[in-house]
């Protein structure tokens, strides 16, 4: 089975500084996905960042980076240069084998606040 | 990028009533789409896989003749909420993602629907 594990409820993070938000996962999968997406008040869900169990590299999207450690079944989030914006809740999520390839299973969510 | 249409945001709804939710791919054909649930201040709970052309796949513990799943085509699912009681009152959202078979592909979310069942 798969688990998505987010142990931060909520963090905070003042405007223009790095802010890390974590996610380790648990999976018997041998190829799976992992996913970051951003939902703010209103609820849409937008995608964020992705990151493959077999890419060498760290994904890196703009000010998104995930910082991914295969052995210790993480992939955090990083987010550099912290706007106002960017105050929302964030939810990490898998797609493995198990689910087809197509299920999408998401953490409990974290939620981010940005001070000025 | 690909787009998922919801409708709609928001329905009031009395108990015992039915409420349809609809879920469009815009812009690709999707033989799968996804039902979540989502409580307030809390993560998005997979209730079924919507299946163009075939039953739904519900997950463990999602009423079936509760929330009726309909995919009658390649860029519409439906699901009614059949004899709403309050406590179905929530956030409901799907997702679908454009047929690459390929694991990266992001899903595409609905705006989602808020029901509030009086």
């Amino acid at each position: 089975a798969q688990k998505i594990t987010q142990t931060q409820p909520g963090m905070f993070v003042q405007e223009k500084e790095a802010v890390t938000l974590d996610c380790t996962y648990d999976t018997s999968d041998p190829s799976y996905g992992l996913f970051w997406y951003k939902q703010p008040s209103s609820g849409e869900m937008i995608f964020l960042i992705y990151q493959g169990s077999y890419d060498q590299q760290n994904a890196t999207e703009g000010r998104y980076s995930l910082n991914f450690q295969k052995a210790r079944k993480s992939a955090n989030l990083v987010i550099s240069a912290s706007q106002l914006g960017d105050s929302a809740m964030y939810f990490c999520a898998m797609r493995g084998l198990s689910g087809g390839y197509n299920k999408l299973i998401f953490g409990a969510g974290t939620r981010l606040a940005v001070h000025p | 990028g690909a787009v998922v249409s919801q409708h709609p945001s928001w329905v009031i709804c009395k108990s015992g009533t039915s409420v349809k939710i609809e879920c469009r791919s815009l812009d690709f054909q999707a033989t799968t789409m996804f039902w979540y649930r989502q409580f307030p201040k809390q993560s998005l709970m997979l209730m079924a896989t919507s299946n163009e052309g075939s039953k739904a796949t519900y997950e463990q513990g999602v009423e079936k003749d509760k929330f009726l799943i309909n995919h009658a085509s390649l860029t519409l699912s439906t699901l009614t909420v059949t004899s709403a009681h309050p406590e179905d009152s929530s956030f409901y959202i799907c997702s679908a993602r454009p047929p690459t078979g390929k694991l990266n592909t992001e899903a595409f979310f609905g705006q989602g629907t808020r029901l509030t069942v009086v």
